[in-house]
């Protein structure tokens, strides 16, 4: 079955800390791969996604995600994370047949001055 | 408006009630989805429109859940004789084209449905 996995479900890091959020995914054939986050009251949001070609994808507000087809992962990192960061973020995946995406069940991040 | 709004933003209702949630996407969207979103969860899909032809309903969880979109563009999820299982935010989503692993799906901020 289709399905995707995320590792850490509440995240607590300080200011200036690096960040680096799993994501496994379980599909055959070709697979698109999404991380979207929602901050405290708003709706969610795409961060960055990957279709195809280079697997080091970069999004906005300094994230970026590698797709590693070896380990079906698509790890979510940030260098050097701020308060704002304080969000949950979802990964999600998309095959190429049926209209579902597929998310995980999310991880909440808390930045702390 | 500019993003994708869904009305009520919050509904109590007791068990044994009917429930409708509106879905107003934004303007020339081809594709509609309707998510279910458990506390602690990460959102379930439930249908997806295009246009105003259904074409998946694979993720409704019951004959008590309904979904139209008559005119391709305003979307009604409705909840027959809830349960208390039903309560969840229902979360809309839209996006231009009518791929959903090519596209950028666009939220709303979600109707949080509480059945007492």
């Amino acid at each position: 079955a289709q399905s995707v996995s995320q590792h850490n479900h509440h995240v607590i890091l300080s200011e200036a800390a690096s960040l680096e959020l799993g994501c496994n995914y379980s599909y055959g054939g070709t697979v698109n791969l999404f991380w979207y986050v929602q901050y405290p009251g708003q709706h969610l949001q795409l961060l960055l996604k990957y279709f195809s070609g280079d697997p080091l994808v970069k999004g906005i507000k300094g994230f970026e995600a590698e797709f590693i087809k070896s380990k079906f992962s698509f790890n979510l990192r940030k260098p050097s994370v701020q308060w704002s960061d304080t969000a949950e973020y979802f990964c999600a995946a998309a095959g190429n047949s049926g209209y579902a995406l597929n998310f995980g069940k999310g991880t909440s991040l808390l930045v702390t001055p | 408006g500019a993003g994708v709004s869904q009305s009520p933003r919050y509904k109590v209702a007791k068990r044994g009630q009917d429930v409708a949630l509106r879905c107003d996407p934004i303007s020339g969207h081809v594709s509609l989805f309707w998510y279910q979103q458990a506390l602690g969860q990460g959102p379930e899909f439930l249908t997806y429109f295009q246009n105003e032809a259904q074409l998946d309903k694979s993720g409704l969880p019951s004959d008590r859940f309904f979904a139209e979109r008559p005119e391709g563009s305003v979307s009604t999820l409705k909840i027959q004789r809830t349960q208390q299982e039903d309560s969840a935010v229902y979360l809309c989503a839209s996006s231009l084209v009518g791929q959903v692993n090519t596209g950028e799906l666009f939220f709303g901020e979600g109707s949080r449905l509480t059945v007492l």
